[in-house]
């Protein structure tokens, strides 16, 4: 199985809403991304989680916050967003860069469409 | 800073061959690519570490030479299914976890 299931497939919220999305993979993977993408153009990293815990944040505003209960679930929280943070936001896995593999090899999930108004 | 990714957009007859290319202001470990149809997610297509492979898969192979810091994505004998958008994604060092998408070309195959 590698499949990554992301809900809702469209979120259109308010300014003031607070909302979550949901990311889940069954693979054992044990890194978790959220990436931003705008259309034509190319998925833009938000964060990493490593084993749970939070490895690359790229400089992302407080809005958008980021959660990983356990190695098979990634929330992205948000609150307070801008009309500009409307975009498709696709969460991915793999397993961490290991001794002796060094790569990650990424399989995304299939987005959420986000409309901030 | 991302890869630079060319041509921008290509239009091809089914059964054409295509290149697109990926080049790095930065040295690479490896080098993977997508391939993301509209409204769908990016589907991983192949990795390549360096060491200057080359791989293939089916009809679409690739090659990574580190000295250059580029990479090329190789589609023989274009098929309707390979429309999309094709991204290249840069990893800078062993054991890092980010990739950096390449800006992205557009590949339309027409009948």
């Amino acid at each position: 199985d590698t499949e990554v299931t992301q809900t809702p497939k469209h979120l259109v919220m308010g300014m003031t809403n607070k909302k979550s999305l949901k990311c889940e993979q069954h693979m054992g993977h044990r890194a978790m991304y959220w990436y931003k993408q705008k259309a034509k153009k190319p998925p833009e990293l938000m964060f990493v989680y490593s084993y749970e815990k939070l490895s690359i944040n790229e400089s992302v505003p407080s809005r958008f916050s980021p959660e990983c209960p356990n190695s098979s679930l990634l929330n992205l929280h948000l609150h307070a967003l801008q009309p500009e943070d409307s975009a498709l936001y696709l969460c991915a896995s793999s397993m961490p860069a290991l001794a002796g593999r060094s790569w990650n090899t990424q399989y995304f999930g299939p987005g959420t469409r986000l409309t901030v108004l | 800073q991302q890869p630079v990714q060319s041509p921008q957009a290509v239009i091809l007859r089914e059964g054409e061959d295509a290149v697109i290319n990926c080049s790095s202001s930065k040295a690479l470990y490896s080098v993977h690519w997508y391939r993301q149809k509209h409204g769908e997610a990016p589907v991983f297509l192949m990795i390549l570490l360096k060491g200057g492979e080359q791989k293939g898969h089916e009809k679409i192979s690739a090659s990574f030479n580190e000295k250059k810091q580029q990479s090329s994505l190789y589609l023989t004998a274009s098929q309707l299914s390979y429309s999309g958008t094709y991204f290249c994604g840069s990893q800078s060092n062993f054991g890092n976890e980010k990739l950096t998408f390449g800006t992205g070309t557009r590949l339309t195959i027409i009948p």
